[in-house]
Formats: structure tokens, sequence, C-alpha cells
């Protein structure tokens, strides 16, 4: 059974750091890999997909990496602002198209 | 473009009563996911259909869950005889379903409906 992890819970960063999120799977059968971000009282904005066969995508200042045989993925964010504070979900999308999540990385960027 | 669409935002249940939640997938998606989400958890699948055919049902916690798209767009969660642990956000996405592998599909969320059992 597929279980997604990720490392830390929370984070709470000053303004201008760059900072990484961790995820981690447990089964590498995957087709993609999906970076979600949730504000509160608000729905998923999916913010990058990574397909099984690639290693990194970029969009602006956030890059998502992905080793499927080490089954992890991480989440680096450059130069943080107080906007980017969110929970960041990954979920991993498996056997008919549903995707397994994790808990979620809480980040607060203080301005 | 209009996106995933909820209704109601919020629902307050007394327990016992049944619930319907309603979802309108973006026009056009073939594939439609229901996905609940407890206070402080990550989403847990619920249901997927590709057009009016539930192809997984598999997450559905008890029979009082069901879930319908008679005609392949608009969808309906179901809860039956409300419990306090069916307290939760519940999530509907689409997607195009390009292909038959998922590979590059995106699933595009809805703003949820917070139902409360009290």
């Amino acid at each position: 059974k597929q279980e997604v992890t990720q490392i830390p819970a929370a984070l709470s960063v000053p303004e201008g750091e760059n900072l990484v999120l961790n995820c981690s799977f447990t089964d590498s059968a995957i087709y993609n890999l999906q970076w979600f971000r949730q504000d509160p009282g608000k729905g998923l904005t999916s913010l990058l997909l990574i397909q099984s066969s690639q290693r990194e995508q970029t969009s602006g200042r956030l890059n998502a990496s992905l080793d499927k045989s080490s089954g992890r993925s991480t989440l680096y964010i450059a130069a943080s602002q107080p906007g980017d504070s969110a929970t960041y979900l990954c979920a991993v999308c498996g056997d008919n198209r549903k995707l397994i999540w994790g808990l979620g990385t809480s980040l607060a960027v203080n301005p | 473009g209009a996106g995933v669409s909820q209704s109601p935002r919020y629902k307050v249940a007394k327990r016992g009563q049944d619930v319907a939640l309603r979802c309108d997938p973006i026009s056009g998606h073939v594939s439609l996911f229901w996905y609940q989400q407890a206070l402080g958890q990550g989403p847990e699948f619920l249901t997927y259909f590709q057009n009016e055919a539930q192809l997984d049902k598999s997450g559905l916690p008890s029979d009082r869950f069901f879930a319908e798209r008679p005609e392949g767009s608009v969808s309906t969660l179901k809860i039956q005889r409300t419990q306090q642990e069916d307290s939760a956000v519940y999530l509907c996405a689409s997607s195009l379903a390009l292909g038959l592998a998922p590979v590059r599909e995106t699933q595009y969320f809805g703003p949820g409906t917070r139902l409360l059992v009290l």
C-alpha cells in the first residue's frame, strides 16, 4: 500500500530564505508526483507536476525534483515571501488516477 | 474560464440527517474525483468517475456514502444518516484524462464543501 510522508510538518522562516520541503513515498510504481498548495479555507492549487520519467520541474521560484527509485521528491522555494505562507501537499498518482497524499508541510514566512 | 465549483460551501447537519454535496467539473473534463479531508490531514481518495462510469469506489468509508454522475458531468456525493466522524471537507477534482495513462494529468480542485455534523 502506497504511503506518502512529508517532512517537516511545520516550518517557520524569515522572508528571503531559500527552503526545501521533503516528500517520500514507499511504492515507486507511480505515474507522476504533484505538489499542491492549500490556503486556509480554500481549495488546492496545483504547483508542479513531475512525470514518472522526469527528474525535475520548475515554475518561477519553485523547483521540484523526483528520484523515483529512492522514493523521494523535494520542493525548493527560492527567496521566500510572506505570500508563500500556506500548507504544501505532496501527492503521488497511482492506479486509477487516484492521488495518495502526504499530511503536508505548514509553512510560515515571516516579514 | 470557470473552474471546478462545489455547493454548498458549508453544511451543518444533525447526526442522522442525509446530505447531498454537488460538484460541477470543468466543462469537457472526463475524469472526476471525490476526496475527504479531515482537519489537519491530507486528502483521502473516495471515488473516481470516468464520464458516467464509476471506476473506483474503494475509498468510500461505508455504505452510507454514495456518489453518482449520471450524465457524465455534474456529480453528487450523498451521505446517509450522517455521523460525527463524517465531519470533514469534501473536495472534488476534475481532469481532462489525456490518453490512457495519467502521466501528464493534472487534477483541478474545487474549493470544497465543509461538512459539520453535530
